[in-house]
């Protein structure tokens, strides 16, 4: 079956660690997403990618890094200079970024949890 | 600054009645304007999506109203079923769908009582 893994389901972490999220897609896609979701806040883009070695950094990038060296995979590193880290984290992917691309494929989460 | 505004935040509604979860938005350069259901524990799925070309879009029990002049769009769920119990986000792009600048609203937790 096509779709996208995310792993860990769940993590937890001490303050000042960087932690790496997992994000694998088999569907072909060219681009991948990264939100954030908060309780009442909606989907937030954290970076996006609409092709191998090129991303962009989305609306809260800030304390957050990524990589994409291999079209299937856009992993997500929280690093100690996220300061509000606790979220809901969401994968995506798309046929493409552009224009008229349509639908969003999600992966089912990463719940990271800050101690 | 919220570019779509979703309401109400909250809906509970009793099977077999109709569900209404309302957008609004300010930029008049919106031209893609889709539905996302999450279920708990899930990520979101593409529920139905409109453009603004067409008043009204139909897809079995789910439609979505839109209304250019008012800036307002709104998913009405017909014959609402327990299994519709889920959150439910409208959303916004600019570029004729480019995911990439979709903006969400905050959602509505949608509860369908049996």
């Amino acid at each position: 079956d096509g779709g996208i893994t995310q792993s860990p389901k769940y993590l937890f972490r001490k303050e000042g660690q960087n932690v790496t999220l997992s994000c694998e897609q088999n569907l072909n896609h060219d681009a991948m997403y990264w939100y954030r979701q908060d309780p009442g806040q909606g989907l937030r883009l954290i970076y996006y990618s609409q092709i191998v070695n090129d991303f962009q950094k989305g609306d809260i990038a800030e304390g957050y890094s990524v990589s994409r060296e291999k079209k299937e995979s856009f992993p997500l590193t929280v690093t100690s200079a996220q300061k509000n880290p606790t979220a809901f984290y969401l994968c995506a992917s798309s046929r493409s970024g552009g224009r008229g691309t349509g639908e969003l494929f999600f992966g089912e989460g990463s719940r990271l949890t800050v101690l | 600054q919220q570019q779509v505004k979703q309401s109400p935040q909250s809906l509970i509604v009793q099977k077999g009645g109709i569900s209404i979860i309302n957008c609004a938005y300010e930029n008049t350069a919106f031209d893609y304007f889709p539905w996302y259901q999450q279920f708990p524990g899930k990520g979101p799925a593409l529920l139905i999506a409109i453009r603004p070309d067409v008043s009204e879009k139909k897809e079995g029990r789910f439609t979505i109203s839109f209304n250019k002049s008012a800036k307002q769009f709104s998913l009405h769920i017909m014959d609402s079923q327990p299994g519709d119990s889920a959150t439910y986000f409208c959303a916004a792009s600019i570029g004729g769908g480019s995911n990439y600048k979709l903006t969400f609203g905050k959602g509505t937790l949608l509860t369908v009582n049996p």
